[in-house]
Formats: structure tokens, sequence, C-alpha cells
């Protein structure tokens, strides 16, 4: 079963408006990564947060982690046309930071 | 910028046939993974290596299925004989280290078709 769910499976905003994307996951983690894939193209690496981080800043990037909640949200802040993309979380599942899966993503369209 | 390199960016074969994908990792990465990408959802971890070993194949078919990396550089994935549910995008990547406190560069994929 798949460690990470990103929620919604799909986001449709205007530009400039703000983008929020959720990922839950089941066990405990030590990290969470977010990455982003361009139709058809590999994935770029976004951001990581460890799991004694609360919340982490990237040029219009926010990542936030609750462990309690078991959950991590991507906000893109004042999004652009070239935001449009799918986004997806990974998280490990094991104490030496392995064992990795990735969510099945959300997709995002930014419209001009 | 050091980029992963892979080959053949797109790839038609029929069912039955033999099938194989190179990848050129970050000069230096000891980590090197094969991930199978179904459209419209999250890659999925074939095989993982550290140099030249494997240290997650969990998820690899191993009946049609083979990697490796011979030299504990670049690798290649085999699929012997292809079937028609092969049809996904594999993509490589790879890292200084194992784990995720390291981030994962990924090559464009090879986009294969089986019909």
């Amino acid at each position: 079963s798949q460690q990470g769910e990103e929620d919604p499976q799909a986001l449709s905003i205007q530009e400039g408006e703000n983008a929020t994307m959720n990922c839950s996951y089941k066990t405990s983690i030590n990290n969470l990564q977010w990455y982003r894939q361009n139709s058809g193209r590999g994935l770029v690496h976004l951001i990581l947060i460890r799991s004694n981080e609360r919340e982490k800043h990237s040029g219009r990037l926010r990542v936030t982690l609750d462990t309690s909640k078991k959950s991590s949200s991507l906000l893109i802040t004042a999004s652009r046309a070239a935001d449009t993309a799918s986004y997806f979380c990974a998280t490990d599942r094991d104490n030496y930071g392995q064992n990795f899966v990735f969510g099945p993503g959300t997709r995002l369209s930014v419209l001009p | 910028e050091a980029e992963v390199a892979q080959s053949p960016r797109y790839k038609i074969t029929e069912k039955s046939q033999a099938v194989a994908f190179w990848c050129d990792p970050i000069s230096g990465h000891a980590t090197l993974y094969w991930y199978r990408q179904i459209l419209g959802q999250g890659p999925e971890l074939l095989v993982q290596f550290q140099d030249e070993s494997v240290v997650d194949d969990s998820q690899l078919p191993k009946d049609r299925f083979s990697a490796e990396r011979l030299k504990g550089v670049d690798s290649t994935l085999k699929i012997q004989p292809a079937e028609l549910g092969d049809s996904a995008m594999y993509l490589c990547a790879s890292s200084w280290g194992a784990s995720l406190t390291y981030e994962q560069y990924f090559g464009p994929g090879t986009r294969l078709t089986v019909t």
C-alpha cells in the first residue's frame, strides 16, 4: 500500500492565486520530500523536510509537516503558468530513511 | 549542470520481445534507482543500487526484469519478454546517498510502449 497520498488529485487555479496540496501518510517517517514533474518529463526535487521540522521555505514554496496528524502540505504562493505540473510527496518507511515511496500526485493547472 | 542521462527516450516494442534501457547517473553518485511510472500515478521503485550492489529489488518482477550496474557507474534495466502491462515511463535517478535525506536527481525517462 502507498505510504503517501496527495490530495486533491487535481487542482485548477488562476495565475496569481495560491495553491495548496496535501500529503498524508500512514506510518512514522524520518524525512519527507516534495517533487515536481512537468508533463512527460523527469521529477525535480523541490524541498526536504525532516521529522523534527515543522515548516520550511524555498522561494515561493512553503512546506509544513504535522507529525501528529501524519500530514504535510505544500503551498505555492503567487502561482504562475509555469507552475503547471504534477506534484508528488515521497516518504521513507524505516529508521534508516530508506524504503521510501511516492504518492499518486496532485495535478496542478495554473490558468493564465 | 550535471544531469542523469537515459536512453532511448522512446521505445516501441512488440510483446514477447526483449527491451533494454540505459542510465548514466551524475558522476560520483553512489546510489542509483530505477522507477516505473504508469500514466497518472506516482513513480514505483523497481530497484535500488548502492555502488554495484542491489540493496532493494523487492518490487522488481524478477521473472522478466533484470538490472545491473557492473562497475558501479552506469546501469541497464532489461525486460524479457515484454508484456502489454509493461507500457509505462521508466525513470532513472541518482543521489549521493541512500536515504531520503538526499535529493534524488531524475533523468528524462524512457517511455515504453508494448504493442
